[in-house]
């Protein structure tokens, strides 16, 4: 089974800062996938950034990196020079053949609040 | 503009009722998935279907129903037997199911008392 965790409820942050957001995983799959969602205050679940298992390099995209450390099964996200527009939840997930599927499983969110 | 619909945005029903959400897709997406989110949780896949007139129970299927008549379509029915479907229902859909990168609707926020 797979398995996601998100161990920061909430994260505050002044605005222009940088702030890292923690996800560890857990999967027995060798091939998987990590991502990022942004969930602002109106619902809508927002794609970020994806890392692959194989990856050799962290993915990067805009402000956003991802610094994957696979050895501590760690997939963590990077917001650099952070906005008031940041302010959303944030989910970490994974994918993976687990089971024969690749249905993506969540973790339980980090709240983020970027002070002015 | 392509995207995924969700209506309505609100829904209120009483206790007993059986009610359907909708969810429609123009991004020419073969899969289709729903989720349900409560206060301080992830996403939990409620059911996801492949291909046309084909889907497949999530983690938490029990006490709801779904079709796939049209590729366009995805509607979610929340039967009478899920005993606490007060929740915010999150509809997405990808070019085949495992795609990372899913696209998501704005979600409909269902009450029942």
């Amino acid at each position: 089974a797979q398995k996601i965790t998100q161990t920061q409820p909430g994260m505050f942050v002044q605005e222009k800062e940088a702030v890292t957001l923690d996800c560890t995983y857990d999967t027995s799959d060798p091939s998987y996938g990590l991502f990022w969602y942004k969930q602002p205050s109106s619902g809508e679940m927002i794609f970020l950034i994806y890392q692959g298992s194989y990856d050799q390099q962290n993915a990067t995209e805009g402000r956003y990196s991802l610094n994957f450390q696979k050895a501590r099964k760690s997939a963590n996200l990077v917001i650099s020079a952070s906005q008031l527009g940041d302010s959303a939840m944030y989910f970490c997930a994974m994918v993976s053949s687990s089971g024969g599927s690749y249905i993506p499983t969540f973790g339980r969110g980090t709240s983020l609040i970027v002070h002015p | 503009d392509g995207g995924i619909t969700q209506s309505p945005k609100y829904l209120f029903r009483k206790e007993g009722q059986n009610v359907t959400l909708s969810c429609e897709q123009n991004l020419n997406h073969d899969a289709m998935y729903w989720y349900r989110q409560d206060p301080g949780q992830g996403l939990r896949l409620i059911y996801y279907s492949q291909i046309v007139n084909d889907f497949q129970k999530g983690d938490i299927a029990e006490g709801y129903s779904v079709s796939r008549e049209k590729k366009e379509s995805f509607p979610l029915t929340v039967t009478s037997a899920q005993k606490n479907p007060t929740a915010f229902y999150l509809c997405a859909s990808s070019d085949r199911v495992g795609d990372y990168e899913q696209y998501f609707g704005p979600g409909t926020r269902l009450t029942v008392t």
